[in-house]
């Protein structure tokens, strides 16, 4: 299994309070993505990285930033946290799907807006 | 843009019948991957196959099969004999030039003992 971690994997806060989710490789791979999952919509990206310091967004970045500043952890915040941003967040990693067909995904982080 | 759709929001079928989720594409890219995933209940998802816009090849995999057809656009997924362990979302995907890993909307496969 590819070395790809995310936390919390559970997450319960309020309206408005800021939360930071990490996503943590072991691979060395160029690419990391944060994606969210919500019924109905699939899997939608939000942010994603190719490289240390380099990111950009996805089709539902708004409420979101990332940050990469090493290549093995890559931070979704929400800045102050709505009751839609209640949902599945996943993680994936790949050093070049293009390339080597090849996509890890994280176990994903639950988090809940109350 | 790219963009996959999933039709079919669920799909429910008694055990051992042969079941097909469709998935279609589209990319201006001309170099591309298409993807498989399942999720089961458990939450995580599963890698099953993917296939790269060169290699037009039907696929089979014990009861699985899938079908790619570039001239509609389509990357089908059959389960023959469905078991109840079968049962869960199927998420077909998309990844271009620009690296970035589009979803279809899911299909949710029940299959009823």
């Amino acid at each position: 299994d590819a070395g790809i971690t995310q936390s919390p994997r559970h997450k319960v806060t309020e309206t408005g309070t800021p939360v930071t989710l990490r996503c943590h490789q072991t691979e060395n791979h160029r690419y990391m993505y944060w994606y969210r999952q919500d019924p109905g919509h699939g899997l939608r990206l939000i942010h994603y990285s190719y490289g240390v310091k380099d990111t950009d967004k996805g089709e539902v970045s708004d409420g979101y930033s990332v940050s990469r500043s090493k290549t093995e952890d890559f931070l979704l915040t929400l800045e102050s946290a709505t009751s839609s941003q209640t949902s599945v967040y996943f993680c994936a990693i790949s050093e070049s799907v293009l390339q080597t067909g090849e996509l890890f995904f994280g176990e994903g982080s639950r988090l809940t807006v109350l | 843009a790219q963009k996959v759709t999933q039709a079919q929001t669920e799909i429910s079928v008694v055990e051992k019948e042969d079941v097909t989720l469709d998935c279609v594409y589209e990319t201006r890219d001309t170099t591309y991957y298409l993807f498989w995933y399942k999720q089961p209940p458990s939450g995580e998802l599963v890698f099953l196959i993917r296939r790269n816009s060169f290699d037009e090849q039907n696929e089979i995999s014990g009861r699985y099969s899938w079908n790619f057809q570039k001239s509609t656009s389509s990357f089908n997924f059959t389960i023959t004999a469905s078991q109840v362990v079968d049962s869960a979302v199927y998420f077909c995907a998309l990844i271009g030039g620009a690296q970035k890993l589009v979803f279809g909307q899911g299909t949710r496969l029940t299959i009823n003992p």
